[in-house]
């Protein structure tokens, strides 16, 4: 059983580029979100799903974009990369939106130049 | 801003030790979750408490929750080397689905 699977696992941009971090579940969860950590602050909510076509933002969801097209797969798109997008990026799902631990995937490294 | 604040922000133990942290929260929750992240990898859940409970054990930790005080704490006890990693609090707030996590205690156990 795979679980939540990230790639890529490291990735570089250059300021302005664009990229799509992709993230599939294989547990048939309704929920997924994304967080990014960054030293000294936690995890920060970006966006959240509570089921294939529904989205919404969370904390942070300026320059990111994301979909839900069907329950498995959840990707983050970065519009237009930005210095404080460097970050390591981690997608969870759970089975429903409330009273259920996240399970994580193992993260994507991004550095923006 | 962080829901959830972990202290203390690092703790060093010897092995057999027990080690304690401490949440608090700021805002009404349906449960308050700890997990554990290693160096380099994903967070892995421990334990969900729900607001209407007091105390939950799995295997070597223990976990209490006082809603009167908005806080919480996280009890391992008989540490290992390998229990050594990153411990965050996520609270899961009364109304929405918006899982929000502190920044964490870095536990280091010593052989």
């Amino acid at each position: 059983n795979a679980g939540v699977t990230q790639t890529p696992k490291f990735q570089v941009l250059k300021t302005g580029q664009s990229m799509t971090l992709q993230c599939a579940q294989d547990m048939n969860h309704e929920y997924m979100s994304w967080y990014r950590q960054d030293p000294g602050m936690g995890l920060r909510l970006i966006h959240y799903s509570v089921g294939a076509g529904i989205t919404d933002q969370g904390e942070v969801p300026n320059g990111y974009n994301v979909s839900r097209s069907t329950t498995e797969d959840f990707p983050l798109r970065l519009l237009s990369a930005a210095p404080s997008q460097t970050s390591v990026y981690f997608c969870a799902s759970s089975s429903t939106p409330y009273n259920s631990p996240l399970h994580f995937g193992n993260g994507t490294r991004l550095t923006v130049t | 801003s962080q829901q959830g604040e972990e202290d203390p922000q690092a703790l060093s133990i010897q092995e057999g030790e027990n080690a304690t942290m401490n949440c608090s929260y700021k805002t009404s929750i349906n449960n308050l979750q700890w997990y554990r992240q290693n160096s380099g990898r994903g967070l892995v859940h421990l334990i969900l408490i729900r607001s209407n409970e007091r105390e939950k054990h799995s295997g070597r930790l223990r976990v209490t929750l006082d809603t009167s005080k908005k806080s919480s704490s996280l009890l391992i006890t008989a540490s290992r080397a390998a229990d050594t990693a990153s411990y965050f609090c996520a609270t899961d707030p009364a109304a929405g689905n918006k899982l929000t996590f502190g920044g964490g205690t870095r536990v280091l156990v010593k052989p």
